[in-house]
């Protein structure tokens, strides 16, 4: 098993530019989650999806913020337009039968917005 | 609202000491509990989880933790510290009925010195 797949691994983009991130959960897997983990903040949730429908989105911080997931191998979030307090590093991760269960984590998108 | 706090945000030991990491959640119901680990430029592992029965929870590579109810808290340990144990650890609770989402203390930073 690849394991959750994120892509790109580092974006550098300028402020006020679309930014999209990609991830790909492990097969079977029903619950995506999305968190962004920074020094001041720590990890945080920013949505999560369980069969491909968002439950929870409180924590996406504006509605500057996106995500998607139009089927059970694929999820985005967009940033548009981004800022350069939108920097950090995004996490993927994803779980089968219960957001209880074990969450297998991606390797992160490190985001820098200039 | 939920809320983890890790005591101490970097704990060094030397290799063989015992390790102990601190970690009390605020709730009025016992949430379920985890410790996850994070090497650098990776994302998260579970180490351990705790939802319901046995206090003492044994976890990968050695970590153990117990949940005290009455302490409201959720330490993590080890009996003799490795080298390769050099990592962030965070403590983290899922509050009931809210899907699995992820609350993360702040993380501590376990270095060990030879």
């Amino acid at each position: 098993d690849a394991g959750v797949i994120q892509s790109p691994r580092h974006e550098v983009t300028e402020m006020g530019q679309e930014v999209t991130l990609r991830c790909k959960p492990i097969s079977g897997h029903d619950y995506l989650f999305w968190y962004r983990q920074t020094m001041m903040r720590g990890l945080e949730l920013l949505i999560y999806f369980n069969n491909n429908v968002p439950i929870d989105d409180s924590g996406m911080p504006e509605d500057r913020f996106s995500a998607k997931m139009p089927n059970a191998s694929f999820s985005t979030l967009k940033i548009q337009p981004s800022e350069p307090r939108d920097s950090a590093v995004y996490f993927c991760a994803s779980s089968f039968g219960s957001g209880y269960s074990k969450q297998y984590f991606g390797p992160g998108t490190r985001l820098t917005v200039l | 609202a939920q809320s983890v706090t890790q005591l101490g945000s970097h704990v060094s030991v030397s290799e063989g000491a015992l390790v102990l990491l601190r970690c009390n959640y605020s709730s009025s119901v016992p949430p379920y509990l985890f410790w996850y680990v994070q090497y650098p430029n990776q994302g998260l592992q579970l180490l351990l989880k705790y939802t319901t029965g046995a206090t003492l929870v044994k976890g990968i590579n050695g970590f153990e933790a117990e949940f005290k109810k009455s302490e409201t808290s959720f330490h993590l340990t080890k009996p003799s510290a490795h080298m390769s144990d050099a990592a962030e650890y965070f403590c983290a609770v899922s509050p009931y009925n809210q899907g699995g989402k992820l609350i993360f203390g702040q993380g501590t930073e376990l270095s060990v010195k030879p």
